[in-house]
């Protein structure tokens, strides 16, 4: 059974730093890009950024590029969004989904049940 | 960016009643579309992809169609667990890009 476990959300003022982590299992991770999607609690799903099998390449939406750092360790079956200079409107669930092959031009075949992060002071 | 505009924004269909979603996007998807399923306090699910390719274990009464840049999601015979906000996604461009949802409730 594939399982997607988030962690590291909270409450963390304006212009303060987090780091998300999601760990995978029941398939094989280094053979699937790995994304984050995010979600205003009651609103629409935005992409935040995406990462490659092999880490080469890396995607972000033009909201969080500079803000915001993904990354992946194989050995861990681990996948980490390092957000940085957050804002009030990076207030949402973060869901750490799995893409459908190695690349990152995917749908998700499988989402995590999320972790929210609220940002205010 | 693709934009993907989903009509319409509320479907008021009574149990037993099909539902036609609509899902356009700003530039030609070929068939990279999919659809997905968001009940309360739940993380989405996946319906279809490649626009019309159900997921395992969806039943058969979602089907999408379409392609380019008009593509529709049909239930047939709405259940009671059918209820729910469906969001369309491209993956054909980056950045991947999402609908505003649908939300489908009981009349």
């Amino acid at each position: 059974e594939v399982q997607l476990v988030e962690s590291g959300g909270g409450l963390v003022q304006p212009g303060g730093s987090l780091r998300l982590s999601c760990v995978a299992s029941g398939f094989t991770f280094d053979d699937y890009a790995m994304h984050w999607v995010r979600q205003v609690p009651g609103k629409g799903l935005e992409w935040v950024s995406g990462i490659s099998w092999n880490s080469v390449a890396e995607d972000y939406a033009a909201s969080v590029k500079g803000r915001f750092a993904i990354s992946r360790d194989n050995a861990k079956n681990s996948l980490y969004l390092e957000m940085n200079s957050l804002r009030p409107d990076d207030t949402a669930f973060y869901y750490c989904v799995k893409g459908f092959l190695y690349d990152n031009l995917v749908y998700y075949d499988y989402w995590g049940q999320g972790t929210l992060v609220t940002v205010s002071s | 960016e693709v934009v993907m505009t989903q009509s319409p924004a509320t479907l008021s269909v009574s149990p037993g009643e099909r539902a036609t979603l609509s899902c356009r996007a700003s530039q030609s998807l070929s068939s990279n579309l999919a659809w997905y399923q968001q009940k309360p306090g739940q993380a989405p699910r996946l319906l279809i992809y490649g626009a019309s390719t159900r997921a395992p274990s969806i039943p058969a009464r979602f089907s999408g169609s379409g392609s380019g840049t008009e593509f529709t999601l049909t239930i047939t015979s709405l259940q009671s667990e059918d209820f729910a906000v469906y969001y369309c996604q491209q993956y054909n461009v980056r950045p991947l890009t999402f609908g505003g949802g649908t939300k489908v409730e009981i009349k």
